[in-house]
């Protein structure tokens, strides 16, 4: 078992370009939660997907938005980018029915924006 | 709303001597909290839970409702210890919540 699994693993964009990352769970994981950890701070939840939905949204903007695949795959997609978006974007998955607090973490995707 | 303050960036001790990793948060209500802990070139993984009351590699925390704190202590400290560590807090939730709030992190080195 590979455990999550994100793509890419680093990127650069440029101001007001759109991006897409990928995140596939971990084996028999159906829920998917984003964070974004900006140099010297800790992770920050984006929002949380179940079901193909979104059941759980943080502090961010519109242009965060994300999408989770029948497979339980899941994109994270940020518009309009700015230079503060420039953060690592983790990816965590757990099982709906497992609910041990435990979140199983991917390596993240760094994003570079200038 | 809630947040998690972990008061030290960084955390030094020698091999052997006791560590104590500070985490103190703000939340009106009976928080669940957790110590994640990330080791040199690895991924975010769970150290320890308070609801489990166990000891993972030698560390406990305690909740301290009073105090509001979940401190986590080794009472012997080895150099494979060294990671970052960040605790969280999850708001009671039944299954449905899943949003943590993390502090931002105290970096431990086990000198040798």
């Amino acid at each position: 078992d590979a455990g999550v699994t994100q793509s890419p693993t680093h990127l650069i964009k440029t101001r007001g370009q759109q991006v897409t990352l990928r995140c596939s769970p971990k084996s028999g994981h159906d829920t998917v939660s984003w964070y974004q950890q900006a140099l010297g701070q800790g992770p920050q939840f984006i929002f949380q997907y179940y079901e193909e939905e979104e059941r759980q949204r943080g502090n961010f903007p519109d242009r965060f938005s994300g999408h989770q695949f029948p497979n339980y795959s899941s994109e994270l997609n940020v518009n309009a980018l700015l230079l503060g978006d420039s953060a690592l974007y983790l990816c965590a998955s757990r099982r709906s029915l497992a609910d041990t607090g435990e979140l199983f973490f991917g390596e993240g995707s760094r994003l570079t924006v200038l | 709303a809630q947040r998690v303050t972990q008061p030290e960036k960084l955390l030094s001790v020698f091999k052997g001597a006791p560590v104590e990793l500070k985490c103190n948060y703000s939340y009106s209500g009976s928080p669940e909290l957790f110590w994640y802990v990330q080791y040199s070139r690895q991924r975010l993984q769970l150290l320890l839970r308070h609801i489990s009351r166990e000891s993972i590699k030698g560390f406990t925390a305690d909740l301290n409702k009073g105090e509001t704190s979940f401190h986590l202590k080794k009472p012997f400290a080895q150099e494979e210890d060294s990671a970052m560590y960040y605790c969280a807090l999850r708001r009671p939730s039944g299954g449905s919540n899943y949003k943590l709030t993390f502090g931002k992190g105290t970096l431990l080195t086990v000198n040798p």
